[in-house]
């Protein structure tokens, strides 16, 4: 059975500080990584893909990848109240053709 | 350019009826999936389509539970006889297709409120 976890939270940040997500999979021949944004009672949104080790820096977010830990995170550099989501991390297996593997989500709260 | 677009956005239903949901994928697109969200939960794979391939039906909760794609674009998911648990937000996306790393990132609709009365 494939899996992704992400921690539930929720996980509360100061407005300005750095907030730190992250994801583990269980299939070491995952290829591709994604994060999404969902607002509450909204749809997801693709905020960040990666798909080889290393950072991926995109204005205040940065994606990181390390395979051989098998874990993503995401960085949220000076985190404002409208960061206040759920986050879903999202895995495409080695053999999974088009479908992804989700995690159930990180509820991020940004404090004022 | 334009979204992806689902209607309705809500369908509220008596137990045991029947219900149509619709999807209009970005254009292009060749892959289709939908998923349901119960409330406070995550993301339950429903179907997926693949360009002109037999659809991965895995995630159907029951028989009561089909869906089609026309021409390549547009799918209708039909929940047959309503029951009180299949109230949640249907969701719709698609993807790029092919074997490019971009063909694989998933863009949502705004989703189909359903209410089983």
């Amino acid at each position: 059975q494939k899996e992704v976890e992400q921690n539930s939270g929720p996980l509360s940040v100061p407005e300005g500080a750095i907030a730190s997500l992250n994801c583990t999979y269980s299939d070491r021949g995952s290829q591709s990584f994604f994060w999404y944004r969902q607002y509450s009672g909204k749809s997801p949104e693709l905020i960040m893909s990666i798909y080889s080790n290393g950072d991926k820096e995109d204005g205040r977010f940065t994606a990181q990848l390390n395979k051989a830990s098998q874990y993503v995170s995401l960085l949220i550099r000076d985190s404002q109240p409208s960061d206040s989501a759920t986050y879903l991390c999202a895995v495409r297996g080695l053999d999974s053709n088009y479908q992804l593997i989700w995690g159930a989500g990180t509820k991020l709260i940004i404090k004022p | 350019g334009a979204g992806v677009s689902q209607s309705p956005s809500n369908k509220v239903t008596e137990k045991g009826k029947d219900v149509e949901l619709r999807c209009d994928p970005i254009s292009g697109h060749t892959a289709l999936y939908w998923y349901r969200q119960s409330l406070g939960q995550g993301l339950e794979f429903l179907i997926y389509f693949q360009g002109n391939s037999a659809p991965d039906k895995s995630g159907l909760p029951s028989d009561r539970f089909s869906a089609e794609r026309t021409g390549g674009s547009v799918s209708t998911l039909t929940i047959q006889r309503t029951q009180q648990e299949d109230s949640a937000v249907y969701l719709c996306a698609s993807s790029l297709g092919g074997s490019g790393t971009g063909g694989f990132e998933q863009y949502f609709g705004p989703g189909t409120r359903l209410t089983v009365t």
